[in-house]
């Protein structure tokens, strides 16, 4: 089975600091994927990586950036958190694009607060 | 602009009662693909099934079936024989063909079943 681990489930994080969300996939997958999910609003893309060192941004990249130095690890950084960027945020990796042979595998999530 | 929409924020159901969950797309591709999966409480984002649009017959995955519409679009999850272990919230999602691998997602339906 694919295995997605986020490195932490809950973060408490202060106003202003700098915060990395980790994310380790074991099955060689190419693409990885941040998202951050809010009640109501489903999940929406953050960043998304189709190779090592190679990175896209998704539907709301503003305040976020990330690093793929090694293929089976995708880091999202927050470069000075503020309160609007408490959410759950949720790290996927895929074979390839996404389809019924290639799903997207997830995480448990990381459940970050900013006070 | 490319969109899902899942009508039912919440609902309950008996269990053993089959449960159908809502999920109306809007895309002009001809090529796309529909995926479900279910957030269970400790977060992680389980696939559970994937539909493609050419794909002639309805998918099945165990209790799972997808009740697909192409004319009407929509691609309703109907569970079968409901079990408590399936409470949970249930996420509808559409990749374009040409989506650059981002998956649009509805805002998900929260299905709690009681005994």
């Amino acid at each position: 089975d694919v295995k997605v681990t986020q490195s932490s489930r809950y973060l408490v994080k202060r106003t202003g600091e700098k915060v990395f969300l980790e994310c380790v996939q074991d099955m060689d997958h190419e693409n990885m994927f941040w998202y951050r999910q809010d009640p109501g609003l489903g999940l929406r893309l953050i960043y998304f990586s189709y190779d090592v060192k190679m990175k896209e941004k998704g539907d709301i990249p503003e305040g976020y950036s990330v690093s793929r130095e090694k293929k089976e690890r995708f880091s999202l950084i927050l470069e000075s958190a503020s309160t609007n960027q408490t959410s759950m945020y949720l790290c996927a990796s895929s074979a390839t694009e996404a389809s019924g042979n290639s799903p997207l595998h997830f995480g448990n999530g990381t459940r970050l607060t900013v006070t | 602009a490319q969109k899902i929409t899942q009508t039912q924020p919440g609902m309950f159901v008996q269990e053993k009662e089959a449960v159908t969950l809502d999920c109306t797309y809007d895309t002009s591709d001809q090529s796309y693909g529909l995926f479900w999966y279910k957030q269970p409480s400790s977060g992680e984002m389980i696939f559970l099934i994937y539909q493609g649009s050419y794909d002639e017959q309805n998918a099945t995955e165990g209790r799972y079936s997808l009740n697909f519409q192409k004319a009407r679009k929509s691609a309703n999850l109907v569970i079968s024989a409901s079990q408590l272990g399936d409470s949970a919230m249930y996420f509808c999602a559409m990749i374009p063909w040409d989506s650059n691998y981002q998956l649009i997602w509805g805002a998900g339906t929260k299905l709690i079943i009681k005994p």
